[in-house]
């Protein structure tokens, strides 16, 4: 069974741009969390998409966004950069919500904002 | 609301020594508790898991076991190896809440000496 897929590994981009990261979850499963890695911050929540609807979200502002498509692969969009987004974006899959289900993670995307 | 403090890293040991890393939560509910271990250029993994008070979660000779009286679910292995330098993150689920997110923390990084 093939893992969680991110595209793509790394990524450099300028002030001001705007990103999209794509996540591909395991088959099966329907719910996708997102979360920023910085050093500084440790892992943070972004969002959680299950069945296409946004479930939950975290303390990021609106220059944050994703959205699910009906085959469960997810992206997200971050507008407007800035250097403090520069970070290691990982997103998870699971089959449900809640911690009933494990969360399997792909290996992330490496975003660094020059 | 909702948090999880790990011990500050690095933690270095030698080979076949013993491993306690400290975890302690703050939660309204009744969480689900978590480890995750994240190797070097990967994703996290779920290593163990304990859903409520006085529950043990093991994997692979890792152990850690609920305690709602003192909030923490500390990591220990009997005897580690060099294949155990990674990053280990403790982290709760509260659906209780009314959300599902994963809170995590900052993670203690382990290097094992041979």
């Amino acid at each position: 069974k093939a893992g969680v897929t991110q595209t793509p590994r790394y990524l450099i981009k300028t002030r001001g741009q705007q990103v999209t990261l794509s996540c591909s979850p395991i088959s099966g499963h329907r719910s996708v969390s997102w979360y920023q890695q910085t050093p500084g911050q440790g892992l943070q929540f972004l969002f959680e998409y299950f069945s296409e609807t946004q479930r939950n979200k975290g303390n990021f502002p609106g220059r944050f966004s994703g959205r699910q498509f009906s085959n469960s692969r997810s992206e997200m969009n971050v507008s407007t950069l800035e250097l403090g987004d520069s970070a290691l974006y990982l997103c998870a899959s699971s089959q449900g919500q809640g911690p009933t289900y494990e969360q399997y993670f792909g290996p992330g995307t490496r975003l660094t904002v020059t | 609301g909702n948090s999880v403090t790990q011990m500050e890293g690095p933690v270095t040991l030698s080979e076949e020594a013993f491993l306690t890393i400290n975890c302690t939560y703050t939660a309204t509910g009744y969480p689900s508790l978590f480890w995750y271990v994240q190797y070097p250029g990967e994703g996290l993994q779920l290593l163990l898991k304990a859903t409520k008070a006085d529950d043990k979660g093991s994997n692979k000779g890792f152990e850690a076991t609920y305690r709602k009286e003192t909030t923490s679910f500390h990591l220990e292995k009997g005897s580690v190896q060099v294949s155990d330098s990674a990053v280990y993150f403790c982290a709760l689920s509260d659906p209780t809440s009314g959300t599902y997110k994963y809170i995590f923390g900052t993670g203690t990084r382990l290097k094992v000496l041979a």
